[in-house]
């Protein structure tokens, strides 16, 4: 069975400082790849996504991941984090033609101070 | 910008009652879902849904759990009788590819 792991549970970083969270997936064959952010009080929105293609992968608000096969991980990144940033990330995988279901990692908590 | 909507957003009930949890999906979507998640644990799949049938479910989602499009709108999940371990917040998404899925707001759930 698929899994999804995030390697950290709580990160705290200050302003501008270089943001990683790892997420490793266990799965032989093709997946595609999601990134999920949970703001304060608000419902879970698509960062970025990775189906085929360019492994370096390009989402909204200036995070990118990476997608590396030999590794089975997608680590997201940003290289300067603000405070809006604040929230908690979730890395999910699901398997093409198989209806969609989203597999998730526990989560990573994201506390940026100011 | 569509949203899939949720309610209600707080539901409370006794164990062993049903309850009925409501969404409105993206109107021109065709794929939909359910998950869960328990406080302090991972977002969990509970059942996809497509073509007026379940396309597939995991083993939390047994007998005591029910999908149903009643109309073109709405999609509902049914938990029949309410177990203390069912107190979780239940997201419901949509998807018009089934590759990218978009969120509602989620409905907390607790059951005493």
């Amino acid at each position: 069975a698929q899994s999804v792991s995030q390697h950290n549970h709580h990160v705290i970083l200050s302003e501008a400082a270089s943001l990683e969270l790892g997420c490793n997936y266990s799965y032989g064959g093709t997946v595609n790849l999601f990134w999920y952010v949970q703001y304060p009080g608000q419902h879970l929105q698509l960062l970025l996504k990775y189906f085929s293609g360019d492994p370096l992968v390009k989402g909204i608000k200036g995070f990118e991941a990476e997608f590396i096969k030999s590794k089975f991980s997608f680590n997201l990144r940003k290289p300067s984090v603000q405070w809006s940033d604040t929230a908690e990330y979730f890395c999910a995988v699901t398997v093409p033609l198989r209806g969609g279901k989203l597999i998730f990692g526990q989560g990573t908590e994201l506390s940026v101070k100011p | 910008e569509p949203e899939v909507t949720q309610t209600p957003s707080h539901q409370v009930t006794q164990m062993g009652q049903e309850v009925i949890l409501r969404c409105v999906p993206i109107s021109n979507h065709l794929y939909f879902y359910w998950y869960r998640q328990i406080l302090g644990q991972k977002v969990e799949f509970l059942v996809s849904f497509y073509n007026n049938e379940i396309s597939e479910k995991s083993e939390i989602f047994d007998d005591q759990f029910s999908v149903e499009r009643p109309d073109g709108s709405n999609f509902t999940l049914k938990i029949r009788s309410t177990k203390l371990e069912d107190s979780a917040m239940y997201f419901c998404a949509s998807s018009s590819t089934a590759y990218e899925q978009y969120f509602g707001p989620g409905t907390r759930l607790t059951v005493t």
